[in-house]
């Protein structure tokens, strides 16, 4: 059964800080997804990796795989308020079940 | 293109009631899928439609829950009788093919007091 882990639970931080959100998972994978969620809205997709050392980034945001370690995560680049939400990661398991981690509460202080 | 949208945004009931939650999916979205996410803890999946047909209804917590989809438009998602244990977030996801990305809706919010 595959099982993902996503730590913290919870991160604030100062507006220009970096950090990193990590997400690690239990059993091979052929896609992880990052997902924001601000309250009362929808999860929206974040970044989507499919490989290896695959590596995206957008904006204040980049999101990094590897498949050996099991391992991606969510790094954070001199942060802004608007940030502020909470993220998932998701694990495919099969070909449509989404497996995802607890979900980070990321708070942005000014 | 409209997103995926739920009805309603939130619900309060009592134990021992039933709700309805409804999803309508993006159109031309065969594939639909229910998720909840219950006490801040990660969403799980509950059941996956191909068209009107469920596919995988592994996650079902219980046959307190039934889902419908009523010719593989929208889906309905029926809790009776509503527990305690039932409150949470009930999400709609849906997508072209299996192997595509899931969209997914805003949630639903279930209070059962």
């Amino acid at each position: 059964e595959l099982k993902v882990e996503q730590n913290p639970l919870f991160l604030s931080m100062q507006e220009g800080k970096n950090y990193t959100i990590y997400c690690n998972y239990s059993t091979t994978s052929d896609r992880l997804y990052w997902y924001r969620q601000d309250p009362g809205k929808s999860l929206e997709s974040l970044f989507v990796l499919l490989s290896n050392g695959a590596v995206k980034q957008e904006g204040r945001l980049m999101a990094s795989l590897d498949t050996k370690a099991r391992l991606s995560t969510l790094h954070i680049t001199a942060a802004v308020h608007d940030l502020s939400a909470t993220y998932f990661c998701a694990v495919e398991e099969g070909t449509y079940k989404y497996i995802f981690g607890t979900g980070t509460r990321l708070k942005v202080l000014a | 293109e409209a997103g995926v949208t739920q009805f309603p945004s939130h619900s309060v009931i009592e134990k021992g009631q039933t709700v309805t939650l409804r999803c309508d999916p993006i159109s031309g979205h065969d594939n639909l899928y229910w998720y909840r996410r219950v006490m801040g803890k990660e969403i799980k999946f509950l059941l996956h439609f191909v068209k009107e047909s469920k596919q995988d209804e592994s996650g079902m917590p219980n046959n307190r829950f039934l889902a419908e989809r009523t010719g593989g438009t929208y889906s309905t998602l029926k809790v009776q009788p509503a527990e305690l244990e039932d409150s949470g977030v009930y999400f709609c996801a849906s997508s072209r093919d299996r192997v595509d990305e899931q969209y997914f809706g805003p949630g639903t919010r279930l209070t059962v007091t």
